[in-house]
């Protein structure tokens, strides 16, 4: 079976203070891997797609990385309104199926 | 550029009540079309998607259904709810034809079931 798995499940952090958000995947063909950004009561909002191990895409402060087991959301530091639940999904096999991870809760202090 | 609405953002409904939910999207045809839930602690849940106009996926067996009554309408349903239906119910779209890209999902709808 399929599986995404997000850590750590909530990361505080310092305004300023950098670090990683990792998403593990136990897939067979994986197509594409997404970055989302969700705030509270929002619909999540697209960040990065990463298609092949040794991919990276950039976008302000956030670094998306990909190897063949599992992706990295880099933030350089970050500031309070980086605040917000992050996503990863994978495309498996035909590409109306997309497995989300139960996501990285973020929180910046000032 | 495209948007996508959903409506009504919130709703508080009673056990065994009809339920309602519209989707659609702006600026953009043919569009792959999806619902998911998102319950508290876990992962977005893949509902039912459509490639097309009557042309309706469902992915888990449940107390719910979907329609397609135009290219860029998507509804969600059901005849009687249950406590377990509620959630924050999310629909997205994504372009067909550039292979493996992103969804993009529209603001929500919070529904409780009481």
């Amino acid at each position: 079976e399929d599986q995404v798995t997000q850590s750590p499940e909530a990361l505080r952090l310092q305004e300023g203070e950098s670090s990683s958000l990792n998403c593990s995947y136990t897939v067979s063909g994986l197509r594409g891997l997404f970055w989302y950004r969700q705030d509270p009561g929002k619909g999540p909002e697209f960040l990065f797609t990463l298609y092949s191990a040794g991919e990276e895409k950039e976008k302000e402060r956030l670094k998306a990385t990909l190897t063949k087991k599992e992706s990295f959301l880099h933030i350089t530091a970050p500031k309070p309104e980086d605040s917000a639940t992050y996503l990863c999904a994978v495309v498996v096999g035909g590409y109306q199926k997309v497995t989300f991870g139960t996501g990285t809760k973020l929180q910046v202090i000032p | 550029s495209q948007t996508i609405h959903q409506w009504p953002a919130t709703l508080v409904q009673p056990v065994g009540s009809p339920l309602s939910l519209e989707c659609t999207v702006e600026g953009t045809s043919n569009p792959n079309l999806y619902w998911y839930r998102q319950a508290a602690g876990r992962g977005l849940q893949l509902l039912f998607y459509s490639v097309g106009i009557g042309q309706i996926s469902s992915e888990v067996p449940q107390n719910l259904s979907a329609s397609r009554p135009q290219d860029r309408q998507f509804i969600l349903s059901s005849k009687k709810l249950l406590l377990s239906d509620s959630g924050f119910y999310l629909c997205a779209w994504r372009n067909p034809g550039l292979g493996y890209n992103e969804q993009f999902f529209g603001p929500g709808t919070r529904l409780t079931v009481l």
